[in-house]
């Protein structure tokens, strides 16, 4: 079983509030991944990250901020909530380096409402 | 755009059959494809993956087509069993192993006892 966690599970919220969703793992891997996922839907890629002072916006448009000052923590923050964050926030992490399949893990998610 | 995108929402089987689920891609420059496995609540799970110069895969009852001609991949699942059900997703990705994948939309399968 995959070494990443995501905290808090779930988190319920009014809008306006500044929030933080914490991802950290312990695999060493170098990329790390943010995706934002509907119920049912597909994953959408929001961030990630090649290593350390690293971050990139991904695909789908967000209005929150990653940062990347430790291999194994990737944390996402919304600097002011709205009832559109409303979703489920999936981290990931893959090894990377040339050669190495792109598998990526998986935390379990955090599904975030904003009231 | 470019994206990846599964035949049917929903498939229901009968325990004991097999299963199959399809997925099409329209970047003909995808070269590396993974199926995962999401159950309720938790994060995708890596079931199998294939790289462009295959067209077959096995796995523990689990068997990957791709299908370049047309674009096709799909995901065999051998004598299905309830802990199978999920929903299953195809991601692609370019630039091999190392390249940011784009996740389909997923299939729900149902498996009746």
């Amino acid at each position: 079983e995959a070494d990443i966690y995501q905290t808090p599970r779930y988190l319920v919220i009014g809008t306006g509030k500044k929030i933080t969703l914490e991802c950290s793992q312990t695999m060493g891997h170098d990329k790390m991944y943010w995706y934002q996922q509907d119920p049912g839907m597909e994953l959408h890629l929001i961030h990630y990250s090649y290593g350390v002072n690293s971050t990139e916006k991904g695909d789908l448009s967000s209005e929150s901020t990653v940062s990347r000052i430790r291999t194994e923590h990737f944390p996402l923050t919304l600097e002011s909530a709205r009832p559109s964050h409303t979703s489920q926030y999936l981290c990931a992490s893959v090894e990377g380096g040339r050669g190495r399949n792109n598998e990526q893990f998986f935390g379990p998610g955090t599904r975030l409402t904003v009231l | 755009g470019e994206s990846v995108g599964l035949h049917l929402p929903t498939l229901s089987v009968q325990e004991g059959d097999n299963s199959i689920i399809n997925c099409a891609y329209s970047n003909s420059a995808s070269d590396y494809f993974i199926w995962y496995k999401q159950e309720s609540g938790k994060g995708p799970q890596f079931i199998i993956d294939i790289r462009s110069n295959m067209d077959k895969r096995q796995g523990q009852r689990v068997t990957v087509l791709l299908n370049k001609t047309v674009k096709h991949l799909s995901l065999q699942i051998a004598a299905t069993q309830p802990g199978d059900s999920a929903v299953y997703f195809c991601a692609e990705t370019q630039g091999g192993s190392q390249g940011n994948l784009i996740f389909g939309k997923g299939t729900k399968l149902s498996v009746k006892p």
